[in-house]
């Protein structure tokens, strides 16, 4: 069984300001997938930023980066320049690329922006 | 935008009553999934399908039923709906390649009374 842990429930920054919002993981596969999405009010699912496991280096998406840990099992992510439509729900989510291809998510952090 | 649509988009529905929602995706995806959101619990994985007529469970599939006739329709039926099935339903697909992602559709806000 794969499962994701996102340890806190909610999270604020100032705008323009850099905040991490962590994510633990736990797979016995050893090549897999990582996400992060975004989930505005509208309550659209936006993908965020993606990282392959067989991949060493971390993923950046303009503001948005992450700090892949593979042996601590840790996929945190980082905003940088914090904006406020950068208000959102975000998931982490984990696929294994080989197997049952269950994709699967953690509980959510609610961001808050502070102008 | 990737083609999925979920119908209906809001239903109300009685205690004990049959619930079917659906799935339609126009991208030719071989993985699709339904998932509930609840406060406080994310995204939680009812079932799945990995091609026509091939399902499989997911950690929340109780009092749930799928069916995958073909490609581009994902069917979720609950079977007898209770209180506790009250919430916002998300189908997702997905082809994983090098450019792995998972396309929601809009959601499906279900009140059971």
């Amino acid at each position: 069984a794969q499962t994701v842990t996102q340890s806190q429930p909610e999270m604020s920054v100032q705008e323009a300001e850099t905040v991490t919002l962590s994510c633990t993981y736990d797979t016995s596969e050893s090549d897999y997938y990582l996400f992060w999405y975004k989930q505005p009010p509208s309550r659209q699912m936006i993908l965020v930023i993606r990282q392959e496991a067989y991949k060493q280096q971390n993923a950046t998406e303009n503001r948005f980066s992450v700090n892949f840990q593979k042996a601590a099992k840790s996929f945190s992510l980082k905003i940088s320049d914090s904006q406020l439509g950068d208000a959102a729900m975000y998931f982490c989510a984990l696929i294994s690329n080989f197997g049952n291809e269950k994709l699967t998510f953690g509980t959510g952090t609610r961001l808050t922006i502070i102008p | 935008d990737a083609g999925i649509t979920q119908s209906p988009r809001h239903k109300v529905t009685e205690t004990g009553t049959p619930v079917t929602l659906r799935c339609h995706q126009t991208e030719n995806h071989r993985y699709m999934y339904w998932y509930r959101q609840d406060p406080g619990h994310g995204l939680r994985l009812i079932h799945y399908s990995y091609g026509v007529k091939d399902t499989d469970k997911g950690e929340v599939s109780d009092g749930y039923s799928v069916s995958r006739s073909k490609t581009e329709d994902f069917l979720l039926t609950l079977e007898s709906a209770t209180s506790s099935q009250t919430s916002v339903y998300f189908c997702a697909i997905s082809e994983y390649t090098g450019n792995t992602e998972a396309f929601f559709g809009q959601g499906t806000r279900l009140t059971v009374v």
